[in-house]
């Protein structure tokens, strides 16, 4: 139980273009989900938390209108990087709560989407 | 400030031995998770362990065992009887402030078993 897909797995785009990442909790109801970004040999930075039915709540330095995330249902949240550049190129994961699990602070997370721009 | 800290950035074991991952936190709110995550090559993070600020016992999920010393503020953790396949980054985390959900990562270590 709680898995949680990620689509694409891999993207690779030009610049100036948008692109949009998916984030699906399967056989679970998420309210909560996160938005990470993970730079090669590093840590996790956390970008945002995706609220079901609310705007997302984003953290310090990132840039909210550039990484647009909506929350449209208890099952997917997505995650739109606009006009990307080359400097957008990372691994993106997100992550979500089993709200109904036995370790409900549980995160389980996505496998990732690496996003290359051109 | 809520904080976690991995002081191992890269480990070796032996196959078949066991090896332990540090990870020390520091927080003044009473009640905390703690988790550890290995994130294999293919960059996925999965869930290994759960460790409740009051939970009485240590942790253990099969070969996966939380050595959890409060006092010391230690969340250790314990790999038995390693396996090839145990090579990864491994990231201990917290759960940040109360009602955020969010969680507070070390910087990982990377740990490699030899053959």
């Amino acid at each position: 139980g709680a898995v949680v897909s990620q689509h694409p797995s891999w993207v690779i785009c030009k610049s100036g273009t948008s692109v949009k990442i998916e984030c699906r909790s399967l056989d679970f109801q998420a309210t909560t989900m996160f938005w990470y970004r993970q730079f090669p040999k590093q840590s996790l930075m956390l970008m945002a938390t995706s609220n079901e039915g609310s705007k997302a709540t984003y953290e310090q330095g990132v840039e909210k209108d550039k990484f647009l995330i909506n929350h449209a249902s208890l099952t997917l949240s997505t995650l739109t990087v606009t006009s990307a550049h080359p400097e957008d190129s990372s691994f993106y994961i997100c992550s979500a709560r089993d709200l109904a699990g036995v370790f409900t602070d549980t995160q389980y997370f996505g496998p990732g989407t690496r996003l290359t721009v051109l | 400030a809520q904080k976690i800290t991995q002081t191992q950035p890269g480990m070796f074991v032996q196959e078949k031995e066991a090896v332990t991952l540090d990870c020390t936190y520091d927080t003044s709110d009473p009640s905390y998770g703690l988790f550890w995550y290995k994130q294999p090559s293919s960059g996925e993070m999965i869930f290994l362990i759960y460790q409740g600020s009051y939970d009485q016992q240590n942790a253990t999920e099969g070969r996966y065992s939380l050595n959890f010393q409060k006092a010391r503020k230690s969340a250790n953790l314990v790999i038995s009887a390693s396996q090839l396949g145990d090579s990864a980054m491994y990231f201990c985390a917290m759960r940040g402030p109360r009602g955020t959900y969010k969680y507070i990562f070390g910087t990982g270590t990377r740990l490699k078993v030899l053959a």
